[in-house]
């Protein structure tokens, strides 16, 4: 069970968009519209920010969003704030009640 | 909000075993999947298995042959045992819950040192 290919990281300035891309396959990403988002501070417990490709829980801003096409899905932070700084998860199911995460990338608020 | 914590040795030696225990508090353990998650230095969150109090446990393929996941309701809490570590399992781990089996992990233990060495 490899790691959901992800970039290693991307950058932007205060008040830009940024979006990440997170690779599965047929078997996982393609197959399941289980695909959530995990937002992770160094030295925190990750916290969940989208469920079901798209679902934000309660109390995460609108500014983040996320989709899917195909065997790729996408999460968008709008309008970047200097707390959005951290490492970025992508997690989907891949079948036997298993789950496959992405390999992180690292979002720099410039 | 539930709280979880992860309890445990913060170093084992190579070749020998692993064991974790997760303890929940406020909440019943029978009423949701309970997750170990990992995260070596330097690297990104590895899926390692769950369970379900009534339920087999399901694993990582990749770490199947190796891994233990139980579950005691009685104490409100479920463990995770790693067998024959190396290095490569120097990791913070991290148990979590999900709601149902294909919920999301929507809540999170604040995570364990665990360093394999000699």
């Amino acid at each position: 069970q490899s790691a959901l290919p992800q970039p290693r990281s991307v950058s932007g300035s205060p008040g830009q968009s940024v979006t990440i891309s997170c690779t599965g396959t047929s078997s996982d990403v393609g197959n399941f519209n289980y695909v959530s988002w995990y937002q992770h501070h160094p030295g925190k417990a990750p916290q969940l920010i989208i469920f079901d490709v798209n679902k934000r829980p309660s109390g995460v801003p609108d500014r983040f969003s996320a989709s899917k096409s195909g065997n790729t899905a996408s999460l968008t932070i709008s309008g970047l704030q200097a707390e959005d700084e951290g490492d970025y998860y992508c997690c989907s199911y891949a079948g036997s009640y298993t789950w496959v995460f992405g390999g992180g990338t690292k979002l720099t608020v410039l | 909000q539930v709280h979880l914590q992860e309890s445990g040795p913060g170093l084992v030696k190579p070749s020998e075993t692993l064991s974790l225990t997760c303890t929940i508090s406020d909440d019943s353990i029978s009423d949701y999947f309970w997750t170990w998650i990992r995260q070596p230095p330097g690297k990104g969150l590895e899926w390692i298995g769950n369970i379900y109090y009534s339920r087999s446990a399901n694993y990582n393929p990749s770490l199947k042959s190796r891994v233990t996941i139980s579950i005691d309701t009685s104490k409100n809490q479920f463990s995770l045992k790693v067998n024959s570590v190396t290095a490569a399992d120097t990791a913070v781990y991290y148990c979590a819950r999900a709601r149902w089996w294909d919920r999301p992990f929507d809540d999170w233990g604040q995570g364990i040192l665990v360093t394999v060495s000699s």
